[in-house]
């Protein structure tokens, strides 16, 4: 079975100032990889995805992310946060579950804090 | 166009009781995932159905089940409620079984509460 580790359970990080959420997972075969973020008392929204070909991954809101098979990580960078990226974000990584289908295995999550 | 919808957002049982929930994929989208997130823990995988047919299942009890109606939508349903069953539910749905080529839109999910 696939396994996400999200090493940070919480980044504080001073307003507009750069982030790196840090993600690793467990796999020696071909994996689609995704960032979610999740504000307070809301679902998941897809934030980026990997899925083939260039390695790192932007998104419309000034995130990235950097794929690398070696070391089987998908860290996630802004270079400058705003208040409002304040929120929950969770890594996650394609499973096969049988029957043409697969399923997303999730990190436990990074909470990061923007301080004014 | 209407997202992901889940009913009832909130709610509140007692131990022992059963529960349905409910999901509206987004349409045109014939497959949906549920998953649970316990407070402070990243989703976990529940189940899977595409065209009205069980495609995964994960680690959890018989308690626990599901099914598709033709119209898509879907039912998750819990029996005997445990306190551990307290949660946030979410669905996802897609337009096949795949992730890679498809990708997945959640709803806001539903906060169950057992007492």
């Amino acid at each position: 079975a696939q396994s996400v580790t999200q090493l940070d359970s919480q980044v504080p990080v001073f307003e507009e100032a750069p982030v790196e959420l840090r993600c690793n997972y467990s796999s020696s075969v071909s994996v689609y990889l995704f960032w979610y973020v999740q504000y307070p008392n809301q679902g998941l929204q897809l934030l980026l995805k990997y899925l083939s070909g260039s390695t790192l991954v932007e998104s419309i809101n000034g995130f990235e992310a950097e794929f690398n098979k070696s070391q089987t990580s998908f860290h996630l960078r802004k270079p400058s946060v705003h208040i409002s990226d304040t929120a929950e974000y969770f890594c996650a990584v394609t499973e096969y579950s049988g029957a043409g289908s697969y399923q997303l295995t999730f990190g436990k999550g990074t909470k990061l804090s923007v301080i004014p | 166009d209407a997202g992901v919808t889940q009913s009832p957002t909130h709610l509140i049982k007692t131990r022992g009781q059963h529960v349905t929930l409910r999901c509206s994929p987004i349409s045109g989208h014939k497959s949906v995932s549920w998953y649970q997130q316990v407070l402070g823990q990243g989703p976990q995988f529940i189940f899977q159905y595409y065209e009205k047919e069980e495609r995964g299942r994960g680690n959890f009890p018989d308690r626990f089940s599901a099914r598709q109606f033709p119209n898509y939508s879907s039912e998750l349903n819990v029996n005997a409620l445990l306190l551990g069953d307290s949660a946030l539910y979410l669905c996802a749905s897609s337009l096949g079984p795949g992730t890679g080529t498809y990708g997945y839109t959640f709803g806001s999910g539903t906060r169950l509460t057992v007492v």
